[in-house]
């Protein structure tokens, strides 16, 4: 079985400022990591990914992500916030030779002006 | 391109009522799935599909059946609707060459469902 834990349900930042959502993940063999965005009333939209090489891999808005195998964990990041990035993020997971994604439950990312 | 267009928007049902979502998607992507998403639980996979004519059951298949007659299109039927299927519904697509499972999903715009 795969899972997806993103242990904060909220998180605020001061527009400006860096910001971090976290995620950690369980699946058996080599993890496909994915990091999506909603906007209100949305669908999700795609972020970034992390399936092979680099640990830290660069994605839309000026997004990135550090996969840390060692801690399980896929850290999305941006070092300044907008008050446009406040939306719900999701994280994912599914293992190599599967299609099929695993989403942590979101977390709530409102930048404050 | 219009992607994965998911129709209707918006349905309110009455308990026992069936009905049938509309999922349908122009990038001639294999792989189609139907998720829903509740309040504090992120997404749960309800059906998935690889292909015209193949199917399987994800995490919360109960009350819920598929069919795929088509690379473009996979509706998903309410048989019998109940409260407890009150949600928001995504189907998304993903292209299925390459290694298996490394490419991103497209996700439509959902449909939210009241059943009363």
């Amino acid at each position: 079985a795969q899972s997806v834990a993103q242990p904060e349900d909220q998180v605020n930042v001061a527009e400006g400022n860096p910001l971090t959502v976290k995620c950690t993940y369980s699946v058996s063999g080599n993890p496909y990591l994915f990091w999506y965005v909603q906007y209100p009333n949305r669908g999700l939209q795609f972020l970034l990914k992390y399936i092979t090489g680099d640990n830290l891999v660069k994605g839309s808005y000026g997004f990135e992500a550090e996969f840390n195998k060692s801690q399980t964990s896929f850290h999305l990041k941006k070092p300044s916030a907008l008050v446009s990035d406040s939306a719900l993020y999701f994280c994912a997971v599914t293992r190599a030779g599967s299609y099929q994604l695993t989403f942590g439950k979101g977390t709530k990312l409102s930048v404050i002006p | 391109n219009a992607g994965v267009t998911q129709t209707p928007k918006f349905q309110v049902l009455k308990t026992g009522q069936s009905m049938t979502l509309q999922c349908a998607q122009d990038m001639n992507h294999e792989y189609m799935s139907w998720y829903r998403q509740d309040p504090g639980m992120g997404l749960r996979l309800i059906h998935y599909s690889v292909g015209a004519g193949i199917t399987d059951q994800g995490e919360v298949p109960n009350g819920y059946n598929v069919s795929r007659s088509t690379t473009e299109d996979f509706p998903l039927r309410l048989l019998s609707a109940a409260p407890s299927q009150t949600s928001v519904y995504f189907c998304a697509s993903k292209i299925s060459g390459g290694l298996v499972g490394s490419s991103e999903a497209f996700f439509g715009q959902g449909t939210r469902l009241t059943v009363v």
